[in-house]
This record gives structure tokens, sequence and C-alpha cells, in this order.
């Protein structure tokens, strides 16, 4: 049981290159979001998803897009990258979005924008 | 957007303390979770709380739900080396149709 996997788990981008950070999991959840993690500011969310086909912006959604085409798959894509996305960015996934629904995280990507 | 208070930010302890922590709300929870990331992982859910006034216990950790729903906190005893890393707190407000919210982190260091 791999539960959340994000790939890469390191990658060094150029400003103004595009690049898609991907996430899988096998647990059947419904429910995933991405969160990216800066140093003293916590876990902020950046969009998340409750169901395939549907989407939405959470707390720093701008440069980046999400679709959901599978329950399965949630990229994340930075579409033109800038220095202030320099991040640690997590994938996590639920059953779905009830109250009290543990969420499951991935082992994160770190990523350097230069 | 909406966020927690979470204090301390970093603790210093010797090994065999007793630790606490804690996370505050302005508005009404109906979820408090507590998670431990260790050095280059994901957090790892540790204790999850669904009702006002709730204490549950895992291993040497507890945690509880306070009254007013606005509040909660982790106790970690006896701490040992590896409890090192940084403990989350997060929250579901009343709705229930809102993500989670989590907390800037506590950073604990375990001085042998």
């Amino acid at each position: 049981n791999a539960g959340v996997t994000q790939t890469p788990k390191f990658q060094v981008l150029k400003t103004g290159q595009s690049m898609t950070l991907q996430c899988a999991q096998d647990m059947n959840h419904e429910y995933m979001s991405w969160y990216r993690q800066d140093p003293g500011m916590g876990l902020r969310l950046i969009h998340y998803s409750v169901g395939a086909g549907i989407t939405d912006q959470g707390e720093v959604p701008n440069g980046y897009n999400v679709s959901r085409s599978t329950t399965e798959d949630f990229p994340l894509r930075l579409l033109s990258a800038a220095p202030s996305q320099t991040s640690v960015y997590f994938c996590a996934s639920s059953y779905d979005r009830a109250p009290g629904t543990e969420a499951f995280f991935g082992q994160g990507t770190r990523l350097t924008v230069v | 957007g909406q966020q927690l208070n979470q204090s301390p930010q970093s603790m210093f302890i010797q090994e065999g303390e007793d630790v606490s922590m804690n996370c505050t709300s302005s508005s009404i929870f109906n979820t408090w979770l507590w998670y431990k990331q260790d050095p280059g992982e994901g957090p790892v859910l540790l204790i999850a709380l669904y009702k006002a006034g709730e204490l549950t216990s895992n291993g040497r950790l507890t945690a509880q739900f306070g009254i007013t729903r606005k509040d909660s906190f982790l106790n970690i005893s006896a701490s040992i080396p590896s409890d090192v890393g940084i403990y989350f707190c997060a929250g579901q407000e009343l709705s229930g149709n809102t993500p989670l919210v989590f907390g800037k982190g506590t950073r604990l260091s375990v001085i042998a």
C-alpha cells in the first residue's frame, strides 16, 4: 500500500520555466489537496479537489493550476516559476471532506526556483 | 485566510521532561487534529479529536479538545530523543465544508 506518492522529491527550476508536480494516491480517496510549507508559515493550502472533475482554490492559489481527471491523480502545475515559489510542497488525501476525516500526506517535493 | 495560533513556536527541553503546546482559533472548530513532521517527511497524524471536552491519549501523547471549541492542547510526557520534530495542530470549522486549517507549528528539540 503506497499511500500518497509525490514525484519528484527534489527539483530546481529557472525563473519562468513551467513544470508539473505529480501526486498519486491508491486509497480511493475522494478528497485531495496541495499545500506549501515555508519556514515559520506552517502549511498553506494552494488548491483542493473534492472529487474527479472538481477543483477549488485554497489560501494561496496564484501561480498554480490543478486538474483532477481521475480519482487517483492530482497534479499541480507551475505555469511560470518564480523565486517566491521556492518551497516544500505536500500533497494530501482523505476519504472525503467530512469533519474529522484524517488527511494522509506524501513525503513532499522540495522545489527551488533560481 | 483563517489561521490557528499555535504556541510555542519552538521548545528546547531535556530528555525525560514533559511538554505542552496549544492552539487557539477565533472560529469554532468541530475537529482538531495533531500532526508530527519528522525532517524530510510529510506530516503524520498523531491524535484526532471530534468532541468538545474530549481527552484522547496515544501512548505518551495526550490531547484535548477545548470546551469552547476554540482551542486544543497536546501534551507529551517523559520526552525522548525521537520526539524531535515539528508538531502541527489542524482544525476544521463548524460548517464542515471547509478544508483543514493548520497552525504554524511547534519545533521541538530534545537534549539528551
